[in-house]
């Protein structure tokens, strides 16, 4: 079945505990991008990848980092969380970076206390 | 700058009744696409149709569809015969040079 897989499903920590929050897919997409979803705010996104090892921005992507050693995979690590990084987060695929159906993960919702 | 509107925070509809949720955009590009998406309870990101920037004709999926006015900006879902199931968080998003949402519409159908 093709799916996008994140975990965990739910996370609480603590000011500081350096995390990441796994993603993975099965259907040999190019582009993965993570979001975090706050309401009122709708998702926005916060990096994305075209491929392995190239990786970039997106639209909040303070207090963040990722990586793309291999093509299925896309980790979404925050060094220090905060308590301002509360949030659901979801993960997407697509074969394309535009024009092109995203496959969304799950969802993680972090808690920082 | 690419941006989505999303103007109704809510709606109710009666089960059987149709509804339509606005979606407004903008974009310089002349090549995009337009989904929308169904977020439940549960949370997860259910897609539900798409319309490309080049289409001649409105999308459609089964009791959804895309009501696409190029001149005007936006990509209205339609959802013809509510259920009970189709209650949830709709957003609408554009894809041009990335993925953007707008802040969504909950949708309550009631019996």
């Amino acid at each position: 079945e093709a799916q996008v897989t994140q975990n965990p499903r739910y996370l609480i920590t603590v000011t500081g505990k350096k995390l990441t929050v796994t993603c993975s897919q099965n259907m040999n997409h190019e582009y993965m991008s993570w979001y975090r979803q706050d309401p009122g705010l709708g998702l926005r996104q916060i990096y994305y990848s075209m491929n392995v090892e190239v990786t970039d921005k997106g639209d909040v992507p303070e207090g963040y980092k990722v990586s793309r050693k291999e093509k299925r995979n896309f980790p979404l690590i925050l060094e220090s969380p905060s308590p301002n990084q509360t949030s659901l987060y979801f993960c997407a695929s697509s074969t394309g970076r535009v024009n092109t159906e995203a496959f969304f993960g799950q969802g993680t919702r972090l808690t920082v206390v | 700058a690419q941006k989505i509107t999303q103007t109704q925070p809510g709606m109710f509809v009666q089960e059987k009744e149709a509804v339509t949720l606005d979606c407004t955009y903008d974009t310089s590009d002349p090549s995009y696409g337009l989904f929308w998406y169904k977020q439940p309870s549960s949370g997860e990101m259910i897609f539900l149709i798409y319309q490309g920037s080049y289409d001649q004709q409105n999308a459609t999926e089964g009791r959804y569809s895309l009501n696409f006015q190029k001149a005007r900006k936006s990509a209205n879902l339609v959802i013809s015969a509510s259920q009970l199931g189709d209650s949830a968080m709709y957003f609408c998003a554009m894809c041009g040079t990335a993925l953007i949402f707008g802040k969504g519409t909950t949708l309550s159908v009631s019996s």
